[in-house]
């Protein structure tokens, strides 16, 4: 069964700096999809970024960057020139892309981000 | 082009009783998720479901837990019997069609209370 972990509970960053949230999976499978998500106080789940696993060149959205490494089944997320609606809880999520896969996601347990003026 | 629509937002219901949580999909969706969260924990997949069909319940307790997605109307996420570990936040989520490579759009989540 393929598991992911977050295991950075909770991080803090100035604004206008950068932070990385660091994320791991582990899985068998070599076709699937990685993803990072943003939930905000208000609860709403906010796709942040993602990844396909085939795809070597590390995805990009704006001040959003992710350090993919397969081999080490690793997952970071970069936030550049933070801002203070960034602050929110960050989520690493996993997708089988087999055959009969769904878009059954597994999540992490969160990493809550703070945003410091 | 409204998103995915939970009601209620919060629901609180005393133990024994029945929970029936409500999910709009995004207009033209026939996909649905149900995901629930519990404190301190990230989602957790409960159920998939196409109009009238559940695809896959791997994720949804045996006992007490039930979900449907009729034809015409929401898909309803039903508790008979809560107990306090139910309390937690149940989202939904749909897409338009089933390859992974789909987007999946969530709903703000139902906070469900059990006293």
């Amino acid at each position: 069964a393929q598991t992911v972990t977050q295991s950075q509970p909770e991080m803090s960053v100035q604004e206008a700096e950068t932070v990385t949230l660091s994320c791991t999976y582990d899985t068998s499978e070599s076709d699937y999809y990685l993803f990072w998500y943003k939930q905000p106080p208000s609860r709403q789940m906010i796709l942040v970024i993602r990844q396909e696993a085939y795809k070597q060149q590390n995805a990009t959205e704006n001040r959003f960057s992710v350090n993919f490494q397969k081999a080490a089944k690793s997952f970071s997320l970069k936030i550049s020139d933070s801002q203070l609606g960034d602050a929110a809880m960050y989520f690493c999520a996993y997708r089988s892309d087999y055959g009969g896969a769904t878009n059954k996601l597994i999540f992490g347990t969160g990493t809550l981000l703070a945003v410091q003026p | 082009n409204a998103g995915v629509m939970q009601n209620p937002r919060h629901l609180v219901r005393r133990r024994g009783q029945e929970a029936r949580l409500r999910c709009s999909p995004v207009k033209g969706h026939s996909h649905v998720y149900w995901y629930r969260q519990l404190p301190e924990e990230g989602l957790k997949f409960m159920v998939y479901l196409q109009k009238e069909n559940i695809i896959d319940e791997s994720g949804m307790p045996k006992e007490r837990f039930s979900a449907e997605f009729p034809k015409e109307g929401p898909s309803i996420l039903r508790i008979q019997q809560v107990v306090r570990g139910d309390s937690a936040a149940y989202f939904c989520a749909s897409s338009l069609r089933h390859p992974t490579n789909e987007k999946l759009f969530f709903g703000s989540g139902t906070q469900l209370s059990v006293l």
